[in-house]
């Protein structure tokens, strides 16, 4: 247990709807990181939170979008949504030059 | 831009046998290095890091792995296979804004 939590386990959904990722980081780290994993992309990175503030984006569609919030959880809205957003979405935290991943939310879009 | 390269998609091997996977990464400067290992349905889990210093750096359940500086690689050893160690695992390369940058993963497989 990495003590990153995400919800929900699992989403499905269809074409066309919006949904909200969750992501609490480990006590104590301020830093939340977003990433994709696909079958045909990979593993890539979307977003990067510091204490509420956006840090860093990475390939992250406009269609997407998030924020931290005072409490540093932060939330992934992904918006439009594509057969091809089906992914798994995964949250970081970071304790010094590491990071810790959380479970990650398997979003199915049919 | 930073990009890993993991060549083999796919290993397999016999229990009890040595492994290797390989990692190549490009990078302007000196690169802080990872692997991650994913089992089936799992986040990632870190199993070593290199940041500095020596180049053989050792980690969890046994792995350890050699940066190469003169070859652009990073490769993941471990002398004895088991077969909880059937995952997909992934290197990656940490930007020092700590974003990483990911490998394609390598599966895995042992055979008993």
């Amino acid at each position: 247990d990495s003590g990153v939590t995400q919800t929900p386990k699992h989403l499905i959904t269809a074409t066309g709807q919006r949904v909200t990722l969750r992501c609490s980081p480990r006590s104590g780290d301020l830093s939340v990181y977003w990433y994709q994993q696909s079958l045909d992309q990979g593993l890539q990175f979307l977003i990067h939170y510091y204490n509420g503030e956006e840090r860093a984006k990475g390939n992250i569609l406009e269609r997407f979008s998030a924020q931290q919030f005072p409490d540093l959880h932060s939330e992934l809205n992904l918006s439009s949504l594509e057969l091809g957003d089906s992914a798994l979405y995964f949250c970081a935290s970071t304790s010094g030059d590491e990071q810790f991943f959380g479970p990650g939310t398997r979003l199915t879009v049919l | 831009a930073q990009s890993v390269t993991q060549p083999d998609i796919h290993i397999t091997v016999s229990e009890g046998a040595s492994l290797e996977l390989r990692c190549n990464y490009s990078y302007g400067a000196t690169p802080y290095l990872f692997w991650y290992v994913q089992s089936p349905g799992q986040g990632l889990q870190l199993l070593l890091k290199y940041f500095s210093g020596d180049t053989l750096v050792q980690g969890i359940k046994g792995f350890e792995a050699e940066f190469k500086r003169s070859q652009s690689s990073f490769n993941l050893r471990k002398p004895s296979v088991h077969w909880s160690d059937a995952a997909e695992y992934f290197c990656a390369v940490d930007d020092a804004g700590n974003m990483l940058t990911f490998g394609g993963g390598t599966r895995l497989m042992v055979k008993p």
